[in-house]
């Protein structure tokens, strides 16, 4: 069962922050998010993991609340740099054999 | 530390031809998957390795799609023939270990273009 991300897409100003989410029908253990610009493989950002603790990475964090089977990734005071398309991945085999089932993506656009 | 390899980077080919895709995983990752990504889309799994093994090939075409790994390292993925909807971008993604705090690093992935 393929996640569900919300938004689709935003536009944000330089410095503003944004919230993207990652909804799963499905019992998680794991949610992975990475970012892909166009043209280039997704790079990978941040894994969180089923009663793990909330992640972050410089202006980047993200949560995983495992009551909803959602994770959030969070940016803050977003850069230019930050433009791209989000995913989340998200592994629902506690058996841990790595598959991950990935979301249709979040686009993001960071104008100056 | 060498990322994941791939060839080659673009591909046109016309439908009913055939076309192989190559992947050299990070040096050390036992597993290998191959995703296929059309465009606007998330990547799909297609094929997952562990070693020289299948894993998991649920997904996989099997009437036009085959992949190898014969030696636990590098891997091919061949569509024979290939038909209009193939097009997309083919990424191949390895992984260290099973475990926590594992993920997946990608290649630059093979833009495949069926004419």
């Amino acid at each position: 069962q393929q996640p569900v991300q919300s938004p689709q897409a935003v536009i944000l100003r330089e410095g503003e922050d944004a919230v993207i989410n990652c909804s799963s029908s499905k019992a998680l253990y794991s949610v992975h998010w990475y970012r892909q610009k166009h043209g280039e493989a997704p790079v990978f950002l941040m894994i969180l993991l089923k009663g793990g603790e909330q992640k972050g990475h410089e202006k980047i964090s993200a949560s995983f609340n495992e009551k909803k089977q959602q994770s959030s990734l969070y940016l803050t005071a977003s850069q230019l740099s930050y433009s791209g398309t989000y995913f989340c991945g998200t592994e629902s085999d506690s058996s841990n054999t790595g598959k991950l089932i990935f979301g249709q993506g979040t686009t993001l656009q960071v104008k100056p | 530390e060498a990322g994941v390899a791939q060839s080659p980077r673009y591909k046109i080919i016309e439908k009913r031809q055939s076309v192989a895709f190559w992947c050299n995983p990070i040096s050390g990752h036992a597993t290998l998957y191959w995703y296929q990504q059309i465009l606007g889309q998330g990547p799909k799994l297609l094929i997952q390795f562990q070693n020289n093994g299948v894993v998991d090939d649920s997904q996989l075409p099997k009437d036009r799609f085959s992949a190898e790994r014969l030696k636990g390292v590098d891997s091919t993925l061949k569509i024979q023939p290939a038909k209009l909807e193939d097009s997309a971008v083919y990424l191949c993604a390895s992984r260290r270990r099973q475990g926590p705090q594992e993920t997946q690093y990608f290649g630059p992935g093979t833009r495949l273009l069926v004419l």
